[in-house]
């Protein structure tokens, strides 16, 4: 495969479960992020990895777990989750550094249902 | 604080020319960046700006005024295919890209 994969695609979960997003892109890229989109709102930035360190959003609630255990991978651990965390959640990749020209490459993105 | 408005949505005719807006209040700039969104997809790629003036790529064209803080997608012979959500996002001084809501484009035949 090719490009930026997401799993799973769908997930409709209950406050009290947990579960686990999946990202894993396949094009050399050195960095990693987890965005949110929920209707009619610009992306959220929840976190980035970039050469294996974590930079987050400070009002990214701790319910949000991300982890990264290498440059091609990239989950998000989801525990305790309110029905206002309903939303698209996208996972992208970059080459990284501090350019400009920091083309994110997008994965189809996990549409995630809480109730 | 930082902005990106961009009109909610439009509506354009099969064959016909569209602008999309975009203006930003950020802080510093370091590049402008257009992305498509088809519904229930990856938002991809379509373009970067950092210097003002247009940059033509096919039917797709942008423009950057930097005094201004203002973009425009320029969308030319529309086909059916380019109905979706078009998203503008500007790099700050700290390298953070500042999204806009988007905005969904729908094509009438």
């Amino acid at each position: 495969e090719t490009g930026v994969t997401q799993t799973p695609r769908h997930l409709v979960m209950g406050m009290t479960n947990k579960k686990s997003l999946k990202c894993e892109q396949h094009l050399g890229h050195n960095a990693m992020y987890w965005y949110k989109q929920s209707a009619k709102k610009p992306l959220e930035l929840m976190f980035v990895y970039s050469l294996e360190e974590r930079v987050e959003n400070n009002s990214v609630p701790s319910r949000f777990s991300p982890e990264c255990p290498n440059s091609s991978h990239l989950f998000l651990h989801l525990h305790t989750l309110q029905p206002e965390d309903s939303a698209l959640y996208l996972c992208a990749s970059s080459q990284g550094g501090r350019s400009g020209a920091n083309v994110l490459t997008f994965g189809a993105g996990s549409r995630l249902t809480v109730l | 604080g930082q902005n990106i408005d961009q009109p909610t949505e439009m509506t354009a005719t099969e064959g016909a020319i569209v602008q999309i807006n975009c203006t930003y209040q950020t802080s510093g700039f370091n590049g402008l960046f257009w992305y498509q969104q088809h519904a229930g997809e990856a938002p991809t790629f379509l373009s970067y700006n950092v210097l003002d003036g247009l940059e033509e790529k096919g039917r797709f064209s942008s423009f950057l005024s930097r005094s201004k803080g203002y973009s425009y997608l320029l969308l030319k012979e529309l086909q059916m295919k380019d109905s979706a959500s078009y998203l503008c996002a500007v790099m700050d001084s700290n390298y953070q890209l500042i999204w806009g809501a988007g905005t969904k484009l729908i094509i009438k035949p």
